[in-house]
C-alpha cells in the first residue's frame, strides 16, 4: 500500500469547471506539498501545508491533519491548468509521493 | 525568488559510459538536496538525500556505487550515473528546501537521460 494515495488518477474537465483533487496519507507528516508537473517535466511547488488552508489565485489547498487528508481545488479552470498534480508528504527527511493526477482542461 | 538549476536538461550517452548531472541552488544555500527519478507515467521516486559535507543517504534498492552523489558545496550537488545501461534511461530531477525555513521546496528543471 502506498503511503500517499491520490484520486482521481485522471481528470478531464471543461474550461470554467471547479476541480478537486484529493490526497490521503497514512504516515505522520511534518508538511504536505502540492506539486504541478508540466508535460516537459518541470515541477513547481504550488503549496506547502502543515495545517488549515492556503489560497493562491485560483488555487486553494486544504489539509485536515486528524483525517490525514488534503484537497487541491482549482476554481474557474483553464486549459493552461492542464498538468499532472502530485501530492507529496514530508516526514523528516523522507518524502512520499502520490502517483499524481493527470488533469486535462478542455476549452 | 530562489531557483534550483539543473544541467544538462537532456543527455544521450552510450552504454557503459558515465554521465554527470548537476544541481545548483542559485541564490540560497542548500545543505540538503534530494535526487529523484521518474519513469514515464509514473510518479517521482526518491533516490537519495544529498548532504553537504557528508555521505549521501540512499533509499532502499538504489545502488550507491552506481549512482554516485557528491555534495561538495552549499550550492552544488552532482549525480553521476556510472556504467550506464539502457534501463537507466529516465527523467532525473533534484530538489532543495530553501535555506531559511526549509518549508519551501524548489525543483530543478530535470534531466532526461537516454542510454543507447
Amino acid at each position: 500500500k502506498n503511503e500517499v494515495e491520490q484520486s482521481p488518477q485522471n481528470l478531464t474537465a471543461q474550461e470554467g469547471e471547479f476541480i478537486t483533487i484529493n490526497c490521503s496519507y497514512s504516515v505522520g507528516i511534518s508538511a504536505l506539498h502540492w506539486l504541478q508537473q508540466h508535460p516537459g517535466g518541470g515541477i513547481v511547488s504550488l503549496f506547502m501545508l502543515s495545517s488549515g488552508k492556503k489560497k493562491h489565485g485560483r488555487l486553494i489547498a486544504t489539509i485536515n491533519i486528524q483525517e490525514k487528508h488534503s484537497s487541491l481545488h482549482i476554481t474557474a479552470s483553464h486549459p493552461r491548468d492542464s498538468a499532472v498534480y502530485i501530492c507529496a508528504v514530508r516526514r523528516g527527511n523522507q518524502f512520499y509521493f502520490g502517483t499524481g493526477t493527470s488533469l486535462t482542461v478542455i476549452p | 525568488g530562489a531557483v534550483v538549476s539543473q544541467h544538462p536538461s537532456r543527455v544521450i550517452c552510450k552504454s557503459g559510459t558515465s554521465v554527470k548531472i548537476e544541481c545548483r541552488s542559485l541564490d540560497f544555500q542548500a545543505t540538503t538536496m534530494f535526487w529523484y527519478r521518474q519513469f514515464p507515467k509514473q510518479s517521482l521516486m526518491l533516490m537519495a538525500t544529498s548532504n553537504e559535507g557528508s555521505k549521501a543517504t540512499y533509499e532502499q534498492g538504489v545502488e550507491k556505487d552506481k549512482f554516485l552523489i557528491n555534495h561538495a558545496s552549499l550550492t552544488l550537488s552532482t549525480l553521476t550515473v556510472t556504467s550506464a545501461h539502457p534501463e537507466d534511461s529516465s527523467f532525473y530531477i533534484c530538489s532543495a528546501p530553501d535555506g531559511s525555513s526549509g518549508n519551501t521546496i524548489y525543483f530543478g528543471e530535470g534531466s532526461w537521460l537516454t542510454v543507447v
